[in-house]
């Protein structure tokens, strides 16, 4: 059964870079055609796509973050990551990981980590 | 490119409670559904307007017309209750709408 779950810090200082990871188990991001994506949602708000990669190294991203964010996959450790940089408190929030099935063939995003919350803070 | 859902929903147990989601030609794209319960991670209940992954129940449906996508939830139980965010993809992009919070009293 696939299963993903995100890491990271949970504190990060303002204009200051998160790193997070997103490890998968349960299958082979290599293996796959999906792509994987990361979604946001700050407190008592809605959810927010930041951005999908393939093992390819092709990426989908939101055009508001788009010149914050970078993502990559490491398919020898299951493993793909997200970079979003200059924080702000408005970045604050938990973050998902997720397979994203809507880049190709709109199919949902069918399996979720159990995210993580990220607390942009002096 | 945006998706417009209600705030809020609020339904009798074991009737049907109906949440739109809205956009331009929104019928002409997919549309996703997921449920999120407080704490919780989005599990996804609906996908390609009207398929259901498996483990969701059938009283989930879904549809697509026009400008509106519309998720339906039959004989509603208490265990229903939770925000929806319909989705979509746009121009290589994907949309989430802003929720809508089911009740059920």
């Amino acid at each position: 059964q696939l299963q993903l779950q995100e890491s990271g810090p949970g504190l990060v200082k303002p204009s200051e870079t998160l790193s997070l990871t997103c490890t998968v188990s349960g299958g082979s991001i290599s293996g796959s055609s999906s792509y994987w994506g990361w979604i946001r949602q700050p407190p008592g708000k809605a959810l927010e796509w930041i951005g999908s990669i393939h093992n390819s190294g092709t990426t989908y991203d939101a055009p508001s973050l788009r010149s914050r964010v970078t993502m990559s996959v490491d398919t020898s450790q299951n493993q793909f990551s997200l970079k979003l940089r200059s924080m702000t408190a408005t970045d604050t929030g938990i973050y998902f990981c997720a397979r994203d099935l809507m880049v190709q063939g709109q199919e949902g995003m069918d399996v979720w980590g159990l995210g993580t919350t990220v607390t942009v803070s002096s | 490119y945006e998706l417009i859902q209600p705030p809020s929903v609020s339904v009798s147990p074991g009737q049907t409670a109906s949440i739109s989601c809205s956009a331009d030609k929104l019928g002409e794209k997919y549309a996703s559904w997921y449920q999120q319960k407080p704490g919780q991670s989005p599990i996804l209940v609906i996908y390609q307007d009207t398929k259901r992954p498996s483990g969701i129940p059938e009283r989930f449906s879904g549809s697509n017309s026009g400008n509106t996508a519309t998720l339906t939830i039959s004989g509603t139980q208490a265990m229903d209750e939770a925000d929806y965010y319909c989705q979509a993809w746009h121009r290589t992009t994907v949309v989430f709408g802003g929720g809508t919070k089911l009740t059920v009293l």
